[in-house]
């Protein structure tokens, strides 16, 4: 079965750094896109960018470009979202899903990785 | 980029009832490219329909879809009381960035 499943949650504070993860199995990983998706609370989805672990081709969002790092390791069949200074405004769930082409939508999902920023 | 605004943001009606879900499209979306998710409190979203109007694997035949260009829409046929959720659409056209609608709620009357 294919299973996309994302790191725990994470209680940081302004300024900090942080990177999360979502692991791939039951299918061939670098083979098809990941992408990243930001739900605030209450709110709806935003598009963060996507990566094909591949070659770690990477797209990002103009919203998000320079705010965020999308990177893998094929090797161990993992993505990451990473930021090297946190705001409170980062706080939401992130989620990341698998695209078989960037021409057709998300099959599968992770669970989510609820992100919280406070001082 | 494209913005997609969903109409309305809620809808209220009974199990058995149809719902009609609206997504409409600030320039038109190349091929189709259009996708339906649900998602329920505390759950990721889950892909109901894409290309427009493509079932997903698994979906009961009550979900459809349809539309083209600028103006798509998400038919639940009659509602079961599992459906009661939240709707997005979501273009992925390769020219311009992926975006989402705001999203409908659909709540029991």
């Amino acid at each position: 079965d294919v299973q996309l499943v994302q790191s725990g949650a994470e209680v940081k504070k302004p300024g900090e750094s942080l990177k999360i993860s979502c692991k791939g199995s039951g299918y061939s990983f670098s083979s098809y896109w990941i992408a990243w998706v930001r739900q605030m609370p209450g709110k709806g989805l935003e598009w963060l960018g996507i990566i094909y672990p591949g070659d770690s081709k990477t797209r990002y969002s103009p919203s998000f470009q320079g705010q965020v790092t999308i990177s893998a390791d094929k090797s161990i069949g993992t993505a990451y979202l990473q930021w090297s200074s946190l705001k409170a405004s980062d706080t939401a769930i992130y989620y990341c899903a698998r695209h078989v082409s960037t021409v057709l939508p998300f099959d599968y999902w992770g669970q989510g990785t609820l992100v919280t920023v406070s001082s | 980029e494209i913005v997609l605004t969903q109409s309305p943001a809620t809808l209220s009606l009974s199990p058995g009832e149809r719902a009609t879900l609206s997504c409409g499209a600030s320039q038109s979306v190349s091929s189709s490219y259009l996708a339906w998710y649900q998602q329920k409190a505390g759950l990721a979203p889950r892909l109901l329909i894409y290309d427009a109007s493509i079932r997903a694997a698994g979906i009961p035949d009550r979900f459809s879809g349809s539309g083209s260009g600028t103006d798509f829409t998400l038919t639940i046929s009659r509602l079961e009381p599992e459906d009661f959720a939240v709707y997005f659409c979501q273009q992925y056209s390769s020219s311009s960035p992926l975006t989402f609608g705001g999203g409908t709620k659909v709540e029991i009357k």
